[in-house]
C-alpha cells in the first residue's frame, strides 16, 4: 500500500465548476499537508499549506484535512481554464515530503 | 515569497558524459535541499536529501556514485549525473525549505535527455 493515494484522473470540468480533489494516506504521523499545482514541464508550485486537521481558505481555494479519516481535500471554486494543471497532494512528518501521484485537471471554456 | 532557481531548464547530452544541474535559493537560506526525479505522468520521487556542508542522504535504490550531490553553501546545491545513459533521461527537480513550519519551494525543473 502506498503511503499517499491520489486518483490520477484526468478530471475534466466546465469553466465555473467546483472542483474537488482528494488524497488518502496511511501514516497517522503526518502532520503537515500541502497541495501543489504543476504545469507541464514546470516545477510544482505551492498552493496551500495546512497543519493538522481543519480547513484553510485562500481565494478560490479551500483545503480540508480530516486526520481521523486520513483524508485531505482541495476545493477549487469558479474554476478557470488557467487552473488546468496537475495537482499533487503532499505531506510530511519529519523531513521527507511524500507526494501523491497527482490529479490531472482540465477546465474547458 | 521564497524563490528557488534551477538551471539549466533543458539539456541534451551524449551517453557517457556528465551533466551538472544547479539549484539556488534566491531569497532565503536553505540548510536542506532535496532532489527529485519525475517520469512522465508520474509523481515526484525523492532521490536524495542535501544538507549544507555534509554528505547527501540518498534514498534506497539511488546510486550515489552516479548522482553526485554537493551542497557547498546555504544557497546552492548541485546534482551531477555522471556517465549518463539514455535511461537517465528524466525531469529532475530540486526543492528547498526556508525552515521548520515553511512549505517546500521547488525549482522549475531540468529536463535531461541523454542521446
Amino acid at each position: 500500500q502506498k503511503e499517499v493515494e491520489q486518483d490520477p484522473g484526468p478530471l475534466s470540468v466546465p469553466e465555473g465548476a467546483i472542483v474537488s480533489l482528494n488524497c488518502t494516506y496511511s501514516n497517522s504521523a503526518f502532520q503537515y499537508f500541502m497541495w501543489y499545482r504543476q504545469y507541464s514541464r514546470k516545477g510544482p508550485e505551492l498552493l496551500m499549506y495546512t497543519y493538522s486537521s481543519g480547513n484553510k481558505e485562500d481565494g478560490r481555494f479551500t483545503a480540508q484535512v480530516d486526520k481521523s479519516s486520513k483524508y485531505i481535500s482541495l476545493f477549487i471554486r469558479d474554476s478557470q481554464p488557467s487552473d488546468s494543471a496537475t495537482y499533487l497532494c503532499a505531506m510530511y512528518n519529519t523531513d521527507k515530503l511524500i507526494f501523491g501521484t497527482g490529479t490531472r485537471l482540465q477546465v474547458f471554456p | 515569497g521564497a524563490v528557488v532557481s534551477q538551471h539549466p531548464s533543458w539539456v541534451i547530452c551524449k551517453s557517457g558524459t556528465s551533466v551538472k544541474i544547479e539549484c539556488r535559493s534566491l531569497d532565503f537560506q536553505a540548510t536542506t535541499m532535496f532532489w527529485y526525479r519525475q517520469f512522465p505522468k508520474q509523481s515526484l520521487m525523492l532521490m536524495a536529501t542535501s544538507n549544507e556542508g555534509s554528505k547527501a542522504t540518498y534514498e534506497q535504490g539511488v546510486e550515489k556514485d552516479k548522482f553526485l550531490i554537493n551542497h557547498a553553501s546555504l544557497t546552492l546545491s548541485t546534482l551531477t549525473v555522471t556517465s549518463a545513459h539514455p535511461e537517465d533521461s528524466s525531469f529532475y527537480i530540486c526543492s528547498a525549505r526556508a525552515g521548520e513550519g515553511y512549505g517546500y519551494t521547488f525549482g522549475s525543473g531540468t529536463r535531461l535527455t541523454v542521446v
